[in-house]
């Protein structure tokens, strides 16, 4: 198993509603990231998990809480999101390369804040 | 401050020409350079990753060069496909202390037409 895996693929979703993004990897990778992305933009860091711990979070809003459940698992807990929250959501995983770290991208959530 | 500029920014040539694009960066210290593929509303896709020694490296029709001298990479891609149609990400490391910091340009958007 070589990717990295993301559910849903499509999610709207009311500002008072509730949701979760999923990522999995059973590459064996013990680094995981979130990323935001908006069209025609580059991704935007949001949180880096290493080896199950929050190791980084880029001042993201805490309507966004991450979550590290195990070393293939990683979630995005979504709580009154605003409209301007709408993106496309990417999980990455972190492998050693020669030359240094290579990350694998999943396919993204697309977010749609109503 | 670290940047990572691309060029040209959208690029239109038709099916079976070559193409190159540019990357130019101020990412410092550096670790790596990657260029990654994305299709629209998916996930980036690696291509190449190079080193400060490499200067040169190929994936198929993909081959990328580095100088880090003058701090510039190449992407030329052989014999365009339709598939090849995809924005196409530079993005440079940097490595301190077991954590890692990616800058990723903006993108050049290529068009392949038949």
């Amino acid at each position: 198993d070589t990717e990295v895996t993301q559910t849903p693929k499509h999610l709207v979703m009311g500002m008072t509603n509730k949701k979760s993004l999923k990522c999995e990897q059973h590459m064996g990778h013990r680094a995981m990231y979130w990323y935001k992305q908006k069209a025609k933009k580059p991704p935007e860091l949001m949180f880096v998990y290493s080896y199950e711990k929050l190791s980084i979070n880029e001042s993201v809003p805490s309507r966004f809480s991450p979550e590290c459940p195990n070393s293939s698992l990683l979630n995005l807990h979504l709580h009154a999101l605003q409209p301007e929250d709408s993106a496309l959501y990417l999980c990455a995983s972190r492998r050693q390369a020669s030359g240094g770290y290579e990350q694998y991208f999943g396919p993204g959530t697309r977010l749609t804040v109503t | 401050k670290n940047q990572v500029e691309q060029s040209p920014q959208s690029l239109i040539i038709l099916e079976g020409k070559n193409c190159t694009l540019q990357c130019n960066y101020t990412v410092s210290p550096f670790s790596n350079l990657r260029w990654y593929k994305q299709d629209t509303g998916r996930g980036p896709v690696s291509l190449t990753i190079m080193t400060f020694s490499e200067n040169t490296k190929s994936n198929g029709r993909y081959t990328a060069t580095l100088d880090a001298d003058t701090k510039q990479s190449s992407l030329h891609i052989t014999a365009s496909q339709l598939s090849d149609s995809a924005s196409y990400i530079c993005v440079v490391t940097q490595t301190n202390f077991g954590n890692e910091k990616l800058t990723f340009g903006t993108g050049t958007r290529l068009t392949i037409i038949p």
